[in-house]
């Protein structure tokens, strides 16, 4: 069975730094594009980014190139979504899901609140 | 980017009642590369359409995908109780992918 299965909700403060994790399961990791996808709280869906695990091969939206890192560790099947410095507007649930186009398979979702 | 614009915005039927929702793209989608998604609330999206037309793994076949160029229409044919939710379209056939701002569909 695949899954991704997402690291716990975060709470942090602005200013501070933070890597979200996803870990996939049931597939061969190396061989399927990862996603990130933002859901602001009671808005719609944005598209992120995408990292190929096999080599690392990262793309970004221009609206999140600069803001944001994505990695990966192939050695454990977890792809990384990383801040170096929050911002309050940073609130939000983050998803991982599989492919670089369509998504049939998706994480649970990662809520990060950035809150003084 | 493409920008894809839903409509409506909020559909209010009842179950039984047949359901039309739009996705209009600002520019020609490559090789009707759009998707269509169900999220329900503290859910994960579910895929529902690829390709404009064809439906993912276990999907009922009351859920149908049409359109190309720049309009695209999932429709509902015969509403049940579990089908109201918040519905994303998608474009991925140009770089990068991008959503529309969702049609939630409510019960009347």
């Amino acid at each position: 069975e695949v899954q991704l299965v997402q690291s716990g909700a975060e709470v942090k403060k602005p200013g501070e730094s933070l890597k979200i994790s996803c870990k996939g399961s049931g597939y061969s990791f190396t061989s399927h594009w990862i996603a990130w996808v933002r859901q602001m709280p009671g808005k719609g869906l944005e598209w992120m980014g995408i990292i190929y695990p096999s080599d690392s091969d990262t793309r970004y939206s221009p609206s999140f190139q600069g803001q944001v890192t994505i990695s990966v560790d192939k050695s454990i099947s977890t792809a990384y979504l990383q801040w170096t410095s929050l911002k309050a507007s940073d609130t939000a649930i983050y998803y991982c899901a599989r492919g670089s186009a369509y998504n049939y398979y998706w994480g649970q979702g990662t809520l990060v609140t950035v809150s003084s | 980017e493409i920008v894809l614009t839903q409509s409506p915005g909020t559909l209010s039927l009842s179950p039984g009642e047949r359901a039309t929702l739009s996705c209009r793209a600002s520019q020609t989608v490559s090789s009707s590369y759009v998707a269509w998604y169900q999220q329900k609330p503290g859910q994960a999206p579910r895929l529902l359409i690829y390709g404009a037309s064809s439906r993912a793994t276990g999907i009922p076949d009351r859920f149908s995908g049409s359109g190309s160029g720049t309009d695209f229409t999932l429709t509902i044919s015969r509403l049940e109780p579990e089908d109201f939710a918040v519905f994303y379209c998608q474009q991925y056939g140009n770089s990068p992918p991008t959503f529309g701002q969702g049609t939630n569909l409510e019960i009347k």
